[in-house]
């Protein structure tokens, strides 16, 4: 049982180069998440997907795309990387949208 | 959306003391108000949670008081030891999606 894992755990990228950060999780949750977090920022949700098949927009999505490819497995992609996304991700899983999350160790990502 | 306030943002202690992190948020329909501990490279663990009809709950040395009405609660952590050092962070939930605070850096001096 391995929980929310996240891959990779780093990458640079230059700008204007794209990615995808790859989450998954093996716990069943129907809800999946994706946060950044910047100093003194604490996190940030970009995208979340209440249950398989639908998502929403968090609080900062801009620059971002998602796919829940299926329950288990939440992507997130960057099409075209600016330096401002410089920063750490993490995805996270909870039962329900009322549940406790839980989050993967996440990818430290530098954009130059 | 919502905006959580959280204070301090670093916290010194001796070890076997008592520390109180507090937060205060804006929406008053935030019903849900968990506590993450985030150690040093790694993702944030949640370490207790409250809902919006309990006002106090405790768990071993680790307890949260909630007052609606004035909007903020409290991550009161008593005996210290050095493996509390880590950041936390609060929460607060008011419709679908979560708004963190922007953590407390806490330290327990052996």
């Amino acid at each position: 049982n391995a929980g929310v894992t996240q891959t990779p755990k780093f990458q640079v990228l230059k700008t204007g180069q794209s990615m995808t950060l790859q989450c998954a999780q093996d716990m069943n949750h129907n809800s999946m998440y994706w946060y950044r977090q910047d100093p003194g920022m604490g996190l940030r949700l970009i995208y979340y997907s209440a249950s398989e098949g639908t998502t929403d927009k968090g609080e900062v999505p801009n620059g971002y795309n998602v796919s829940r490819l299926n329950k288990r497995e939440f992507s997130l992609r960057l099409e075209s990387a600016a330096p401002s996304q410089t920063s750490v991700y993490f995805c996270a899983s909870s039962e329900g949208e009322d549940y406790e999350q839980y989050f993967g160790p996440g990818t430290r990502l530098t954009v130059t | 959306g919502e905006n959580v306030e959280q204070h301090p943002s670093t916290l010194s202690v001796q070890e076997g003391d008592s520390a109180v992190i507090k937060c205060t948020y804006s929406d008053s329909a935030s019903n849900y108000f968990p506590w993450y501990k985030q150690e040093l490279g790694k993702g944030p663990q949640l370490i207790i949670d409250i809902r919006s009809n309990v006002g106090e709950k405790k768990d071993q040395r680790i307890a949260v008081t909630l007052n609606k009405t004035a909007k903020h609660f409290s991550l009161h952590i008593t005996e210290t030891q050095p493996e509390d050092s880590a950041v936390y962070f609060c929460a607060a939930k008011p419709m679908y999606q979560f708004y963190f605070g922007t953590g407390t850096s806490l330290t327990v001096i052996p």
